[in-house]
């Protein structure tokens, strides 16, 4: 069974500092897709970036970057230039490449951004 | 266009009772998902709904189940509520199965007090 591991519960950051949050994860699939949510205090679950894992370019979204390791398997979400609005809980989460598949999420990390 | 709908945004019920959770897909969107977010827990895969049929549920009893409708919205019901029940319950929805690795978007969530 495919499992997502974030061994960061909580972390704490000021504006305009970079962050980095861990995600390792663990399949004997080759083909799958890797995805950073945030949750803010609305809940709304917001997509932040997707990773294929067939793509060797880590994916990049405006102040958001993936390091993307597959021999690894380590997918850890860099976060630059942290704003107020970043206040959130992230999580990673693991999808298989056959269609239709669930998402399978880590416990998430609580991530503080403060003035 | 509008995202993933659900109703209600809060739920008190009583233990031993039933709750229905509704959610409305994004237009186009065949694939319904529905997750459980107890606190401490994350989110836990419930209940996949594609093209009226349940195509993949998680580790939950029989008494969490659900449908999908011609119009693609779907409904979860929880019969004989326990405390442990309580939580936010999020709807989410992807285009159709038959595309791997689409992005599954989410609803805002339906809280579900049991008291």
């Amino acid at each position: 069974a495919q499992t997502v591991t974030q061994s960061q519960p909580e972390m704490s950051v000021q504006e305009a500092e970079t962050v980095t949050l861990s995600c390792t994860y663990d399949t004997s699939e080759n083909n799958y897709y890797l995805f950073w949510y945030k949750q803010p205090p609305s809940r709304q679950m917001i997509l932040v970036i997707r990773q294929e894992a067939y793509k060797q370019q880590n994916a990049t979204e405006n102040r958001f970057s993936v390091n993307f390791q597959k021999a690894a398997k380590s997918f850890s979400l860099k976060i630059s230039d942290s704003q107020l609005g970043d206040t959130a809980m992230y999580f990673c989460a693991f999808m298989m490449g056959q269609a239709g598949t669930a998402l399978i999420f880590g416990k998430g990390t609580t991530l503080s951004v403060s003035s | 266009e509008a995202g993933v709908t659900q109703s209600p945004t809060h739920l008190i019920k009583t233990r031993g009772q039933q709750a229905t959770l509704r959610c409305s897909p994004i237009s186009g969107h065949t694939s319904v998902y529905w997750y459980q977010q107890a606190l401490g827990l994350g989110l836990q895969f419930l209940l996949w709904y594609d093209e009226g049929e349940e195509r993949n549920r998680g580790n939950f009893p029989p008494r969490f189940s659900g449908r999908q409708f011609p119009n693609y919205s779907s409904e979860l019901n929880v019969n004989a509520l326990e405390l442990e029940d309580s939580a936010l319950y999020l709807c989410a929805s992807s285009p159709t199965v038959y595309h791997s690795g689409n992005t599954i978007y989410f609803g805002e969530g339906s809280w579900l007090t049991v008291v």
